[in-house]
C-alpha cells in the first residue's frame, strides 16, 4: 500500500519559534508538495519540489522554507511561526507524468 | 493560478437521495481528479478523468469530464452517512508543471 507520511498529527508550537513539518513517502515518485488547507480557501500551494534540492514556489511561500536532501523526504520548515500560520498542513506526492497526488494524514498546527 | 470553482460548498441531504457537485474553470485542464477527504485526514484520490466528456462509474458515484475540459460533475446516488466528506476536484493545467489546482472543495453531510 502506498503511503505519504507526516511526522505529526497535531503540533502546538509559540509564536516565534522554528518549526518543522517533515514528509516521506515510500512510492519512489519524483515530485512532492506541500499545502495548507484553511476553511473557505481550499488547498493552497506552499513549495513543491520536482527533484532532490530542487524547489518550486507555490501560491504562499511567504514566512516558509522547504529542504529535499533525499527523493523520499521533504520538510516544510516555518522559520518563525506566528499565529497566522495556524492550520493544516497537507503533504502529497506524485509521479511525474501522471496527474494523480497522494496525500499524507496531515498536520494540524497551532500556534499561540 | 487557474481558478476551479465548486458548487454547492455546503450540502446537507438525508440518506437515500441523490446530489451533483460541479466543479468549474474556465482554464482547460488535461485531466481533472476527484478527491474525497474524511476529518482529520488527508485527501484521497477518487478518480481522475481525462477525455473530454469522459463518464466513470465508482459503484453509486458517477463522474463527468466537461466535452471542453474545464469543468466537471460527480454526481452521487442514494447517498449513504459513509459518502460524508469534503469532495475536492483538482485540474492538472496544460502548462507541463507538475503541481495541480484544487477547487475550495464541497462539504457533503449525509444524515441517517
Amino acid at each position: 500500500d502506498v503511503k505519504v507520511t507526516q511526522s505529526s498529527r497535531y503540533l502546538v508550537k509559540r509564536t516565534g519559534e522554528k518549526v518543522f513539518l517533515e514528509c516521506v513517502q515510500d512510492m519512489d515518485h519524483e515530485n512532492m508538495f506541500w499545502y495548507r488547507q484553511d476553511p473557505g480557501l481550499g488547498l493552497r500551494l506552499i513549495y513543491f519540489s520536482y527533484d532532490v534540492k530542487m524547489k518550486e514556489k507555490g501560491d504562499i511561500p511567504e514566512g516558509y522554507s522547504v529542504s529535499r536532501e533525499k527523493k523520499e523526504r521533504f520538510s516544510l520548515i516555518l522559520e518563525s511561526a506566528s499565529t497566522n500560520q495556524t492550520s493544516m498542513y497537507l503533504c502529497a506526492s506524485s509521479k511525474t507524468g501522471l496527474p494523480e497526488a497522494f496525500f499524507g494524514q496531515g498536520t494540524r498546527l497551532t500556534v499561540v | 493560478t487557474q481558478l476551479l470553482e465548486q458548487s454547492p460548498q455546503f450540502l446537507s441531504i438525508q440518506e437515500g437521495e441523490n446530489l451533483t457537485v460541479y466543479c468549474n474553470s474556465s482554464s482547460v485542464f488535461s485531466s481533472l481528479q476527484w478527491y474525497r477527504q474524511e476529518p482529520g485526514e488527508g485527501p484521497v484520490l477518487l478518480v481522475t478523468v481525462v477525455t473530454g466528456g469522459e463518464v466513470k462509474k465508482l459503484k453509486r458515484l458517477t463522474f463527468q469530464f466537461g466535452d471542453a475540459r474545464k469543468d466537471s460533475s460527480l454526481h452521487i446516488t442514494a447517498a449513504q452517512p459513509g459518502d460524508t466528506g469534503l469532495y475536492l476536484c483538482a485540474g492538472d493545467p496544460q502548462t507541463g508543471a507538475n503541481n495541480l489546482f484544487f477547487g475550495t472543495g464541497t462539504r457533503l453531510t449525509v444524515i441517517p
